[in-house]
Order: C-alpha cells, then structure tokens, then sequence
C-alpha cells in the first residue's frame, strides 16, 4: 500500500497570498495518478487535480498541480477566501487500495 | 446535471448492519464506477472499496473485507453500501463517489451520509 504524507499540517496565510502543498508517496505513483481535493467544512470533497497536473473541469487556474514518481505539489497562486479549507491528495495508480493523504489545512492568518 | 443523492443519517447500535443508499442522475449510470470513501470526525478521508456498475464487480479494502458489501440496481439507478458488525469507530460520514474517466479518482460526490454507532 502507498503511504502519501502531506505536509505541512496546517499553513497560515493571508488572502492574495501563495499557498504551496507537498504530498509525498513512500513509493513512485504509477503513471502520476495524483489527484488533488478541496474540502470545505460540512461539505463533500472537491476533485481539483487529476494526473498530477490536470486541472478539474470549473477549476480556476490559480490551481496548479506538479511533480512525479514521489513527490507532487499544489500551488494556489493567489489565495482567495474560499481556498481556506483542507487539501487531500490521492494516489490511484496502484489500487486496490486508493489512498489519501492526511490532509493540510490552510487557514487565515 | 450530474448528482449523487445519499440517503439520510442514522443510528445504529453496536453488532447492527447500516445500508446506504447512492442515487445517481444525469448520466449514463454503467458508465462509471462508483467508489464508497468514509470519514471520522475530524479526520481524513479513508477509501473503503469500489464497484463496477456496469458488471457489478467490486474491490475492497482490505480491513472491511467481510464486513462490507457494495451492490448496484441500475434499474433505479442506486447504488448501495452494506456494512456489517458495526463498531462504534464505524461512526463516520459516508460518501459515494463517481469515478472520473475510467481513474480512481473521484470527480462527483454523494452529500455524505452520517452513520452513528453508539449504544
């Protein structure tokens, strides 16, 4: 089973801030299936990243996703108030099982 | 528009059976799988198995195997997922989710359902 650990746990920014989120595989990620996900509070999951780099249909393009094998990023260019929320990164290559990452928090500061 | 319609909260008592409901509307139902994914309170997301709703076949993660059971009715367009035994660290929301292009990766989502195992 692939282990992704994200870091850091919690990020304090400022709205129009940059935001970056590392996810780490503890093996490579077959043919980059990482995807990326928003959540915000009382709501279901938001698929923001596919194949590592690939930006979801309706999301903005301060959304941006990198990296390959072990270690994947996303960047938010320019913080809105709605990016405050939990991030979840996700490995799909090698499933059963899918597995996620543990989240990282970006909060206002 | 695509939606995933998830049946109500419940309360379930320690050893009892729980099962979710999944509706499924504005596409052509067999032509995605459908993943179930949970979450504790105040924790992370935690991927629990998946089915094929064209074939009806299905994988699961592995600690639940045996105490999980997903099925489809593509006549009503439902998805469901039975789990048994329940626990009180069973108490999580549940999700159903869509596969996006033939990936594991999800790219529509059920409301959540809350399931509560307490006694």
């Amino acid at each position: 089973e692939i282990v992704l650990t994200q870091s850091p746990g919690t990020l304090s920014l400022s709205p129009g801030e940059r935001a970056t989120l590392s996810c780490r595989a503890s093996q490579s990620v077959s043919s980059n299936y990482l995807a990326w996900y928003q959540q915000r509070p009382g709501q279901a999951p938001r698929l923001l990243i596919y194949g590592a780099s690939s930006r979801a249909t309706g999301i903005p393009d301060r959304f941006s996703g990198s990296g390959s094998g072990t270690d994947f990023t996303l960047t938010i260019s320019r913080l809105e108030p709605g990016d405050f929320a939990v991030y979840y990164c996700q490995q799909y290559g090698s499933s059963p099982p899918v597995t996620f990452g543990q989240g990282t928090k970006v909060e206002i500061k | 528009q695509v939606q995933l319609v998830q049946s109500g909260a419940d309360v379930k008592k320690p050893g009892a059976s729980v099962k979710v409901s999944c509706k499924a509307s504005g596409y052509s139902f067999t032509g995605y799988g459908i993943s179930w994914v949970r979450q504790a309170p105040g924790q992370g997301l935690e991927w629990m198995g998946w089915i094929s709703t064209y074939n009806g076949n299905t994988k699961y993660e592995q600690k639940l195997q045996g105490r999980v059971t997903m099925t489809t009715d593509t006549s009503t367009t439902t998805a469901y997922m039975e789990m048994r035994s329940l626990r009180s660290d069973d108490t999580a929301v549940y999700y159903c989710a869509r596969d996006h292009n033939g990936g594991a990766d999800f790219d529509y989502w059920g409301q959540g359902t809350l399931v509560t195992v307490s006694s």
